[in-house]
């Protein structure tokens, strides 16, 4: 069975940074493209960064670029997302999620969501 | 950036009857490569989003037959047939043709 692990959320202030991770189980980790996607408080989905299978690539959202880093130990079949200089509007649940074929972008499973609170 | 326009914002349906619902996208999402790269996704309730349809309409693996998708260039349509209890909650279309890959706004499926 996937599993998809996120940990590492909480409250952290602004212009400060926080480290999320991605616990991943039931597949060949290193096979699959991964990404995370984040949702505000009652708001919609917004794609924010994916990586390829062996962490040779990876992309952004022009909101997150320069400021968080998507990287990936496939040794420990798990992923991060390093998020630095952190401001209110990065308020949200992020889920970590499965591409399920490199460049075939869409997301066949989902963890449950860890949620970031950027706030003084 | 892609925009992906999705109507209506929210759907009030009788249980057995049909919901459908637009995406619509700012730039065609057909790719070079022949894909067109449009899935859609439920949000139920305190959960995380689940995959219903990739590539337009490929149901995924373990979706009932009563989800439906297909449209093709820049529209596309969701359907729903004999809307059941589970169905409710926000559905998401999503392209993933152009970088930065974006979602639509969502639609609420309310139960009437």
């Amino acid at each position: 069975e996937v599993q998809l692990v996120e940990s590492g959320g909480g409250l952290v202030q602004p212009g400060r940074s926080m480290k999320l991770s991605c616990a991943a189980s039931g597949f060949t980790f290193n096979n699959y493209d991964m990404a995370w996607v984040c949702q505000a408080p009652k708001k919609g989905l917004e794609w924010v960064a994916t990586i390829s299978y062996d962490g040779s690539s990876t992309y952004y959202r022009d909101s997150v670029k320069g400021r968080f880093t998507i990287s990936r130990d496939n040794a420990k079949s798990t992923l991060y997302l390093q998020m630095d200089s952190l401001r209110s509007e990065d308020t949200a649940t992020y889920y970590c999620a499965r591409h399920p074929y490199p460049y075939y972008w869409y997301f066949d499973f989902w963890g449950p969501g860890t949620m970031v609170t950027v706030s003084s | 950036d892609v925009v992906m326009t999705q109507t209506p914002v929210s759907l009030s349906v009788s249980l057995g009857n049909q919901a459908s619902i637009s995406c619509r996208s700012s730039q065609s999402l057909l790719h070079s490569d022949g894909n067109t790269y449009l899935s859609w996704y439920l949000q139920k309730p305190g959960q995380s989003p689940q995959l219903l349809i990739y590539l337009a309409s490929n149901r995924f693996s373990g979706v009932s037959n009563r989800f439906s998708g297909s449209g093709s260039g820049t529209d596309f349509t969701l359907k729903i047939s004999r809307v059941e209890p589970e169905d409710l909650g926000v559905y998401y279309c999503f392209q993933h043709t152009h970088l930065p890959l974006t979602f639509g706004s969502g639609t609420k499926l309310e139960i009437k």
